[in-house]
């Protein structure tokens, strides 16, 4: 049972295009996250939700958006996607506090 | 700016030896500190966590160590297994805020035979 997980885990699409990324856990965990991974490696918060409440949202292009519609997922749509939107984009989940992350495997997404 | 700083992008170590990864920080605010490890197509997986109120945390193998007047924080692997090879990623967050980890870019740790 894979306690978090993202589809799809590979993405290729042309720049322009509307794609999202899903993601569930089945930890019953209140609080879910999403980070990019970019080309230098730092895994960099994007968006962060409680209990389907929005409590994080970093300095972000508005053609991402997070959607929460139960605290066990926590999608991303992301419009009009551009060269610079390649990277890998990892979920996470959280018992919410300092404690730790638990990760998905990460989504590859290449835009062309 | 980068909050979290790992200065080493690759590590080579011999196996049974001592393995230690380093990390340094600029925020005084944060509190807690976090490694995680993580495989080729996999995500992070948390290995061993501080809180600012102690100097060192102790796990198996795993030691983080935190020296907080020169915001730095090492983990020490001993004796290092092939299995370790991996990027080890360092964390810091600030425990009354919202739960928002920033990461550091990541030490390539190879274990040789």
């Amino acid at each position: 049972d894979t306690a978090v997980s993202q589809t799809p885990k590979y993405l290729v699409t042309q720049m322009g295009n509307d794609k999202s990324i899903k993601c569930e856990q089945n930890l019953g965990h209140d609080t879910m996250y999403w980070y990019k991974q970019d080309s230098k490696k730092f895994l960099k918060i994007m968006f962060s939700y409680n209990n389907k409440e929005l409590i994080i949202n970093e300095t972000v292009p508005n053609r991402f958006s997070p959607k929460s519609p139960d605290k066990a997922h926590l999608n991303l749509h992301i419009n009009s996607l551009e060269l610079g939107d390649s990277a890998v984009y990892f979920c996470a989940s959280s018992k919410g506090g300092p404690g730790e992350l638990f990760f998905g495997e990460g989504s590859r997404l290449t835009v062309l | 700016d980068q909050q979290v700083k790992q200065n080493s992008p690759s590590l080579s170590v011999q196996e049974g030896r001592i393995s230690i990864l380093n990390c340094d920080y600029t925020n005084s605010m944060f509190d807690y500190f976090l490694w995680y490890k993580k495989y080729p197509a996999e995500g992070p997986t948390f290995l061993i966590s501080i809180s600012s109120i102690k100097d060192k945390n102790e796990d198996g193998r795993f030691t983080v160590f935190l020296n907080k007047s020169a915001k730095h924080l090492s983990l020490h692997i001993v004796p290092s297994q092939p299995g370790d090879s991996a990027v080890y990623f360092c964390a810091a967050s600030v425990r009354s805020g919202a739960q928002k980890l920033v990461f550091g870019q990541g030490t390539r740790l190879t274990i040789n035979p």
